[in-house]
């Protein structure tokens, strides 16, 4: 079974540009959540999906972050424009929700550099 | 949202026990108790988790505190393989929300 699937990798912008990022969760799973990871630090909740519903945003700097999950698959979180303070690891889970909280699938992120 | 402590971080030896200590005093009634660990240069992987009674699983062992306000991960036999940094967070049932701390980075020596 394939697993969180992200992209790219690594990816390093000069500030003030525009960075998209891609995600495409384990088939079948209707939540999704997008988490940034600074060095030495967990990873902090952006933004959790129930399909193509934003159910928590609430810590989504929204005046420089977008993320959309259209058709309740695959998810893009932008920023723009990109700040120095933005350099981190960008993470994307997915999970099928049920009765209790259910274990949580995790891509191997994509590191940002903003120069 | 409850709150956990853990050790910044832990050493072991290859091939013994090890044990990962996690408190979290404020813990509500319904708080599950989730492990995970991050290798190097990968997301977070699930380890296990539970409510009130020990769990084990294939990768390790959970011992939760009587009064719930510890836990503690056991790794039976610590290879190279586990060196992680390993996050304990409780999970407040009805918001599904994960809060990771800095996590315990452990060391393994060979």
């Amino acid at each position: 079974e394939a697993g969180v699937v992200q992209s790219p990798r690594y990816k390093i912008i000069e500030k003030k540009q525009p960075v998209a990022f891609w995600c495409n969760p384990i088939s079948g799973h209707n939540t999704l959540y997008w988490y940034l990871q600074n060095l030495g630090q967990g990873p902090e909740l952006l933004i959790r999906y129930e399909n193509e519903e934003a159910v928590d945003d609430s810590q989504l700097p929204k005046d420089r972050f977008s993320a959309e999950r259209l058709k309740g698959v695959d998810s893009t979180l932008k920023i723009q424009p990109a700040e120095l303070g933005d350099s981190a690891v960008y993470l994307c889970a997915s999970s099928l929700q049920g009765l209790g909280p259910n274990e949580q699938f995790f891509g191997p992120g994509t590191r940002l550099t903003v120069l | 949202d409850a709150k956990t402590t853990q050790p910044n971080s832990m050493e072991s030896n290859e091939e013994e026990p090890v044990h990962l200590p996690c408190n979290h005093s404020t813990i509500s009634g319904t708080d599950y108790i989730h492990w995970y660990r991050q290798l190097p240069s990968q997301g977070p992987e699930y380890v296990i988790h539970g409510l009130t009674s020990n769990v084990n699983n294939r990768m390790a062992s959970l011992a939760i505190a009587e009064d719930r306000k510890s836990s503690t991960l056991i790794l039976h036999r610590a290879t190279l393989r586990d060196a992680a940094v390993y996050y304990c967070i409780l999970i407040t049932s009805g918001t599904y929300k994960y809060i990771f701390g800095t996590g315990t980075r452990l060391k393994v020596l060979a």
